[in-house]
């Protein structure tokens, strides 16, 4: 069963407006986490953001936050004021169980496409 | 800061071939794992470690073998390379409250 879903395959913005990439999860585990990264063309996965399955309130990194939404199982990444750099393919992944000690799984990935 | 260190970066095998994917970190994380991320896909799990001399099986495991001799190092062994292989591979490790991932930059395999 898929557990990160992606269904966004592609996303058009344009530069200075906000996006939502969206992303929902299955998991029976009471604790868990939901990463994002970003993987710009040269390749290389870049940590964007984290929110833990306890945590209160949603996540914020700068341009990043989270939105968190734990009833619909979904965990959204809000990109605000869009930069060209900000061109690339992005991932949702989740960690089940605590600590670093559990799999940590990733979504097919949404390509993001910044516009001038 | 060396990170996460994956070698080679490139590597070409023929079919039936074995080889080693070296993984390495300098941040004392107990946490390491190996990813395969094929054209247009996300990253597939392969194997993980929660420590040394503990490993357990991904999504993807078959074909690979691992082990965790040290806290440091990760190999990912390749024991008869087969083209369905082809793929760039991930080592990536986890700070010890496992809120972060810190990945190497990746060996781009082709089994020809």
């Amino acid at each position: 069963a898929q557990k990160i879903t992606q269904t966004q395959p592609g996303m058009f913005v344009q530069e200075k407006e906000a996006v939502t990439l969206d992303c929902t999860y299955d998991t029976s585990d009471p604790s868990y986490g939901l990463f994002w990264y970003k993987q710009p063309s040269s390749g290389e996965m870049i940590f964007l953001i984290y929110q833990g399955s306890y945590d209160q309130q949603n996540a914020t990194e700068g341009r990043y936050s989270l939105n968190f939404q734990k009833a619909r199982k979904s965990a959204n990444l809000v990109i605000s004021a869009s930069q060209l750099g900000d061109s690339a393919m992005y991932f949702c992944a989740m960690r089940e169980g605590q600590g670093g000690g559990f799999k940590t799984i990733f979504g097919a990935g949404t390509r993001l496409f910044v516009k001038a | 800061n060396a990170g996460v260190t994956q070698t080679p970066k490139f590597q070409v095998l023929k079919t039936g071939q074995s080889m080693t994917l070296q993984c390495a970190q300098d941040m004392n994380h107990e946490y390491m794992s190996w990813y395969r991320q094929d054209p247009g896909m996300g990253l597939r799990l392969i194997h993980y470690s929660v420590g040394a001399g503990i490993t357990d099986q991904g999504e993807v495991p078959n074909g690979y073998n691992v082990s965790r001799s040290t806290t440091e190092d990760f190999p990912l062994r390749l024991l008869s390379a087969a083209p369905s292989q082809t793929s760039v591979y991930f080592c990536a490790s986890s700070t010890p409250q496992g809120t972060e991932a810190f990945f190497g930059q990746g060996t781009r395999l082709t089994v020809v």
